[in-house]
């Protein structure tokens, strides 16, 4: 028990299809995360929630859209996808937005677009 | 510009051999916090250490030890008498005042220890 849940553990979707990712925390933790991991490259943060609120989007394209309805759950809704979105997409949360503590992570869920 | 170089992208050894895991950053930060996590292959990241700028001390955990040098930007990992269960893949990164803190990975290091 990692503290951080994601479901699915694996996702196959068509580029047209309309899926979403979910992550929920049971620390207490009120800043969430979603980084992309794609083969070979370093782990990429996409988005920053604050109590509820984003507070940075580093560039994702407009066909990933995260939504945090509160502390403990964070979305990321898929639509239109690539097959180059292709990877592994970690949740991670932190105690507020103290990052100095680092992060708690979960074990992702496998992406796969076809 | 990578702000965290993991020189080494795959690393194989024997069991109960020693091995290091190097990393170097680069900041301009006076504050900032490096960290290791492993990432075995269920794919979580877990945490395994967090080292603030000030504090240069090296650090034992068990058979796992940190080695960090301001003088050279470096913060290297050591196994004592790896075993096979260490096989992961191990990721430096670092967060700067001047960034909010966020978590910048390196590219990682995939080691596979074989009996």
């Amino acid at each position: 028990e990692t503290g951080v849940t994601q479901t699915p553990r694996h996702l196959v979707m068509g580029m047209t299809n309309k899926k979403s990712l979910k992550c929920e925390q049971h620390l207490g933790h009120n800043a969430m995360y979603w980084y992309k991991q794609s083969a070979k490259k370093p782990l990429e943060l996409m988005f920053v929630y604050n109590f509820k609120e984003q507070t940075e989007n580093n560039s994702v394209p407009s066909r990933f859209s995260p939504e945090c309805p509160n502390s403990s759950h964070l979305f990321l809704h898929l639509h239109t996808l690539q097959p180059e979105d292709s990877a592994l997409y970690l949740c991670a949360s932190s105690q507020g937005s103290d990052r100095t503590h680092g992060y708690t992570f979960g074990s992702g869920t496998r992406l796969t677009v076809v | 510009a990578q702000k965290v170089t993991q020189a080494q992208t795959e690393i194989s050894v024997v069991e109960k051999e020693d091995v290091t895991l190097d990393c170097v950053y680069e900041t301009r930060d006076t504050t900032y916090y490096l960290f290791w996590y492993k990432q075995p292959p269920s794919g979580e990241l877990v945490f395994l250490i967090r080292r603030n700028s000030f504090d240069e001390q090296n650090e034992i955990s068990g058979r796992y030890s940190w080695n960090f040098q301001k003088s050279t930007s470096s913060f290297n990992f050591t196994i004592t008498a790896s075993q096979v269960v260490d096989s992961a893949v191990y990721f430096c990164a670092l967060s700067e005042a001047g960034r909010g803190y966020a978590l910048n990975f390196g590219k990682g290091t995939s080691l596979l220890v074989t009996p």
